[in-house]
């Protein structure tokens, strides 16, 4: 098992829409959670951050963190084709020189006109 | 501005010539790390370092050697390039190594011939 998946995608979402992100996680006793967003070509940006099991919101984003499934979701209301970019999901995981942030593979999202 | 400025932005060698990319950061942050992206395979980390004089191996450290002489600076050292080594790389900073949210220097492509 991967330490932190997510799939590749890409996931296509009509304009306005909503487009939901997943990410799964291995360590049970990760406590912090990272959503990357990249646009081909660039280098990641970070756009949200999420402690707490729940919901935290921030304009269009919302994150959701679910620990007791290690599941944590990006939610992205009324999609723009701006939107379109590969989202990475990070974690710390614990490793033999102790947590080190882990990103996944990304999942590629297209919002089509 | 706050900016992680890695050069060069673009590099074409050929096997065994050695090279160096240079990252500077100058938010004053303690950590540093360099990564590197292929398709399909996501960021995996190289090197990172925790202060001035303080480095560890990440992921993937083969063919690879790094310098922390001063904290603004972490030098990403290729002492004989192979055609393996052709990839994209970002250098990122942050706060301390117990935040996950990095900031990434703007990605060095490199092409080993």
């Amino acid at each position: 098992q991967k330490e932190v998946e997510q799939n590749s995608g890409p996931l296509s979402v009509p304009e306005g829409a909503i487009a939901s992100l997943n990410c799964t996680y291995s360590d049970r006793g990760s406590q912090s959670f990272f959503w990357y967003r990249q646009y081909s070509g660039k280098s990641p940006e970070l756009i949200m951050s999420i402690y707490s099991n729940g919901d935290k919101e921030d304009g269009r984003f919302t994150a959701q963190l679910n620990k007791a499934s290690q599941y944590v979701s990006l939610l992205i209301r009324d999609s723009q084709p701006s939107d379109s970019a590969t989202y990475l999901c990070a974690a710390p995981i614990l490793t033999g020189g102790g947590n080190k942030l882990t990103f996944g593979t990304g999942t590629q999202l297209k919002v089509e006109l | 501005e706050a900016q992680v400025t890695q050069n060069p932005r673009y590099l074409i060698t050929v096997t065994g010539k050695k090279l160096t990319v240079t990252c500077s950061q100058n938010m004053n942050h303690e950590y540093m790390s360099w990564y590197r992206q292929d398709p399909g395979l996501g960021l995996r980390q190289i090197y990172y370092s925790m202060n001035v004089e303080v480095t560890d191996k990440g992921d993937v450290p083969e063919g690879y050697k790094v310098s922390r002489k001063e904290k603004r600076n972490f030098p990403l050292i290729l002492e004989s390039p192979s055609p393996n080594q052709t990839s994209l790389y970002f250098c990122a900073s942050s706060l301390s190594s117990n935040t996950g949210e990095l900031f990434f220097g703007e990605g060095s492509r490199l092409t080993v011939l």
